[in-house]
């Protein structure tokens, strides 16, 4: 098992471009969620999602969006991205969303400029 | 949501159990306490969870006061690879994290 994957490890980008970060899972998690960590910080919800076809948003949605198609993948989408975006985005993923731990990504690290 | 309170950082000696506090008052009856950790710029690494009764698996141990208002976290021979950010959390639909507390272990 890889647990769960998070590409790319490190990305810049301009003000106002999008993009997408990509988690996949391979452990047939039904809850999947993204979480964003400034420095100094904890981490903040953005989305998540219960299964698939299903999505809600978390704490601080605003900016991004969130599709959830298959089981094993949940990408995040930068609409147009600002300086206020650079952070450390984990995915998260889990059996369920309550009664089990999250199985974390190794992170992706971005900055706008 | 019930809010949870950890000291800021504590320092423990290699080989000494670890044994970090936190103090969810606000705690309902049905809400799970549990416990992740950070190593440096890692993903969080998932611990521990308990309602009620006491936890322990192979990484650590649980303790939940009897009124549930509080709880510890027992690393019981703490090795300078337990240095990291640990996450006190109080599950209410949302796995929220804190500031956490910082943990340093010392040869």
């Amino acid at each position: 098992n890889a647990g769960v994957t998070q590409t790319p490890k490190f990305q810049v980008l301009k003000t106002g471009q999008s993009m997408t970060l990509q988690c996949a899972q391979d452990m047939n998690h039904e809850y999947m969620s993204w979480y964003r960590q400034d420095p100094g910080m904890g981490l903040r919800l953005i989305h998540y999602s219960v299964g698939a076809g299903i999505t809600d948003q978390g704490e601080v949605p605003n900016g991004y969006n969130v599709s959830r198609s298959t089981t094993e993948d949940f990408p995040l989408r930068l609409l147009s991205a600002a300086p206020s975006q650079t952070s450390v985005y984990f995915c998260a993923s889990s059996y369920d969303r309550k009664n089990y731990g999250y199985t974390f990504g190794s992170g992706t690290r971005l900055t706008v400029v | 949501d019930a809010k949870t309170t950890q000291p800021t950082s504590m320092d423990c000696a290699e080989g000494r159990a670890a044994n970090l506090p936190c103090n969810h008052s606000t705690i309902s009856g049905n809400e799970y306490v549990y416990w992740y950790r950070q190593i440096h710029s890692q993903g969080p690494q998932y611990i521990i969870h308990g309602l009620k009764n006491n936890e322990t698996n192979e990484m650590a141990s649980l303790i939940i006061t009897e009124d549930r208002k509080s709880s510890t976290l027992i690393l019981p021979h703490a090795t300078l690879r337990d240095t990291a950010v640990y996450y006190c959390i109080v599950y209410n639909n949302d796995m929220r994290f804190g500031a956490g507390t910082r943990l340093t272990v010392k040869p």
